[in-house]
């Protein structure tokens, strides 16, 4: 079964803290995203990458930034967490193409900025 | 760009019942529409999607259709059970060349009561 990581489950953090977070997938996909889900406006794309070091802005890209150094692995980073940031982080991956529309999400990292 | 409207944003039923979620899309360039479900505490998980050069597929208790013309598709769950329980997201991806976008809808948090 494919595997999509998330290496913190729950984060808090205090507003202009640098955060950074985790995401590892195990099935060789060559693209892998950020999402952000809050209530009521459903999953809206942050960041994806579609090979290593490779980038494109999602929608909402404002205050974030992602590396990705290792096809399996593609990190998230707050540069300066702000309280607007708080919120369930959803990473994903994918076969590129057609297959593109076949995610495999992780569980989640809720982060808290206070 | 593409747009995915879903509706209802909130549905109830009782166990046994059928439960039917709508999705409009803008774009008639997208051509692949995958549903997915959501379980508390977890990532959205793909459970069936359909092409556009297919009006119907099924699987076990769920079904989704698909009416190109109208550019709305639909997933229908019957004999609803209480592990149902969860929110589920529609999703529209068109492709161009080798640039594919995934949109997705807002969700709907379905209940079932036993």
């Amino acid at each position: 079964d494919v595997k999509v990581t998330q290496s913190s489950r729950y984060l808090v953090k205090r507003t202009g803290e640098k955060v950074f977070l985790e995401c590892v997938q195990d099935m060789d996909h060559e693209n892998m995203f950020w999402y952000r889900q809050d209530p009521g406006l459903g999953l809206r794309l942050i960041y994806f990458s579609y090979d290593v070091k490779m980038k494109e802005k999602g929608d909402i890209p404002e205050g974030y930034s992602v590396s990705r150094e290792k096809k399996e692995r593609f990190s998230l980073i707050l540069e300066s967490a702000s309280t607007n940031q708080t919120s369930m982080y959803l990473c994903a991956s994918s076969f590129v193409g057609a297959r593109t529309g076949e995610l495999f999400f992780g569980e989640g990292s809720r982060l808290t900025v206070l | 760009g593409e747009n995915v409207e879903q509706h209802p944003s909130t549905l109830s039923v009782q166990e046994g019942d059928s439960a039917v979620i709508k999705c409009t899309y803008s774009d008639s360039a997208s051509n692949y529409f995958p549903w997915y479900k959501q379980e508390l505490g977890k990532g959205p998980q793909l459970i069936i999607d359909i092409r556009s050069n297919v009006g119907e597929k099924k699987d076990q208790r769920i079904a989704v259709t698909l009416n190109k013309t109208a550019k709305h598709f639909s997933l229908h769950i019957t004999e609803t059970q209480p592990e149902d329980s969860a929110v589920y997201f529609c999703a529209a991806l068109k492709g161009l060349g080798s640039n594919y976008k995934l949109t997705f809808g807002k969700g709907t948090l379905l209940t079932v009561n036993p």
